[in-house]
């Protein structure tokens, strides 16, 4: 079945530094979504990407859709430590119903002030 | 944020008790998702609810048994759970679902359940 494959699973970042989380589909994406996850909190969508090569930008967050559909990134500048929290990617599949979105396993980010 | 609210917020249950999860949704949402976050695997989607009518099972055991009897209100029936069945228990909901571009969904709170 379809797998969402998510690198790094932690990343330690200065305060001020950048970082990136990167997702990889096993299969094309009609679409594919981002989250946070503040510690002991609950996943908060972020943004959804839907055309190949799309690029989206939230204030310090930028946000790309691979040119065949199967991955994406969320790159933040210059991270704060409310950046904190774990970053999740989920896709639906192609053809699939957008009832079926598969979570990749997130990268937990920590920020050092 | 209180679109999403779920009940109780922390559950200790017994191996042989028979329990429920509730979640509600404020938002005017047609889908309903029951998902389970444990430590060391990704976000598992167990079941959808869309216009009450179950449009997936993600091979749940029968020890959890869902209930949607409208589109505001979710229930996750327990029974006989075992100890790795612990985890955080997450409810969303979505304005509707849909084949290519779809919907963000909104979650609730979660309810933490440990089975012993």
């Amino acid at each position: 079945g379809q797998q969402v494959m998510q690198i790094p699973q932690y990343q330690h970042v200065q305060e001020g530094e950048d970082f990136t989380t990167y997702c990889n589909s096993s299969t094309t994406l009609s679409n594919i979504q981002w989250y946070k996850q503040r510690p002991g909190g609950h996943p908060v969508f972020l943004i959804q990407l839907v055309k190949s090569g799309e690029v989206k930008k939230q204030k310090r967050l930028t946000f790309q859709f691979g040119e065949a559909k199967k991955n994406s990134s969320l790159h933040i500048t210059a991270t704060q430590t409310t950046d904190v929290g774990t970053y999740f990617c989920a896709g639906v599949e192609y053809g699939g119903s957008q009832g079926n979105l598969i979570f990749g396993k997130g990268t937990k980010l920590s920020v050092k002030p | 944020e209180t679109g999403v609210t779920q009940t109780p917020r922390h559950l200790v249950m017994g191996m042989t008790n028979k329990k429920s999860l509730k979640c509600e949704q404020h938002l005017g949402h047609n889908a309903m998702y029951w998902y389970k976050q444990s430590a060391k695997k990704p976000l598992e989607l167990m079941f959808v609810y869309n216009f009450k009518e179950q449009t997936e099972n993600n091979s749940v055991p029968s020890r959890f048994s869902p209930e949607c009897p409208n589109s505001s209100h979710l229930f996750l029936h327990l029974h006989t759970l075992q100890p790795e069945d612990s985890a955080l228990y997450l409810c969303a909901s979505s304005h509707t679902i849909s084949t290519g571009g779809g919907y963000e969904q909104y979650f609730g709170p979660g309810t933490r359940l440990t089975v012993t």
